[in-house]
């Protein structure tokens, strides 16, 4: 089992690029989330799917975010336009369904200048 | 929302010492969940553990519901272990709440 794989490990990009970050969850997981951790917030929940089907993103910072999950297999967070404040580590997790243990990719560090 | 608190915030040991880090959440939980940041920055699931005792080699935890507590124990600690863990729990109305976590640092 290849666990949930994360790409780019590392986004370097300019304030008002447009971002993506890419998410696989584990063959089998119905349900998959994408958390931010920064020092002053830790680790923040952004939304959560089950079975391809955003359940909440009431932790969406604001329209400049968004994440879609077209099929069971993948999934992404976009930052449009990005800003410095969005610098953190995106993690995605990914569980079999909610309740299970949870298990998380090894993140995406974003840095906005 | 439920509350979760960690303590203590940091701790330093030397390697073979044992060590017990605590979490207190302020609700009921059907689901509490321990995990290991390393210095790298993965997050490993360490335990599933909404009650009751798991041990897992040189770590266990122990989680009493009805008490609102969960306990993880580190023995015979090794430089491996340092890195930060976080408590995370779900009183069933949202998904997992996380903790600050405790920041752990094992000296040779």
């Amino acid at each position: 089992d290849a666990g949930v794989i994360q790409s780019p490990r590392h986004e370097v990009t300019e304030m008002g690029q447009e971002v993506t970050l890419r998410c696989k969850p584990i063959s089998g997981h119905n349900s998959l989330f994408w958390y931010r951790q920064t020092m002053m917030r830790g680790l923040e929940l952004l939304i959560y799917f089950n079975n391809n089907v955003p359940i909440d993103d009431s932790g969406m910072p604001e329209d400049r975010f968004s994440a879609k999950m077209p099929n069971a297999s993948f999934s992404t967070l976009k930052i449009q336009p990005s800003e410095p404040r969005d610098s953190a580590v995106y993690f995605c997790a990914s569980n079999v369904q909610r309740g299970s243990p949870l298990h998380f990719g090894n993140g995406t560090r974003l840095t906005v200048t | 929302g439920i509350q979760v608190e960690q303590s203590p915030p940091d701790l330093i040991l030397q390697e073979g010492a044992n060590s017990t880090l605590r979490c207190n959440f302020s609700d009921s939980v059907n689901n509490l969940q321990w995990f290991h940041q390393n210095p790298w920055g993965q997050l490993i699931n360490l335990f599933y553990i909404p009650s009751g005792t798991k041990q897992n080699g040189r770590l266990s935890a122990t989680t009493v519901a009805t008490e609102r507590y969960s306990l993880l124990y580190i023995s015979s600690s090794q430089t491996t272990d340092s890195g930060v863990y976080f408590c995370a729990v779900d009183s069933g109305y949202s998904t997992l709440t996380f903790g600050k976590g405790t920041m752990l640092l094992v000296s040779p």
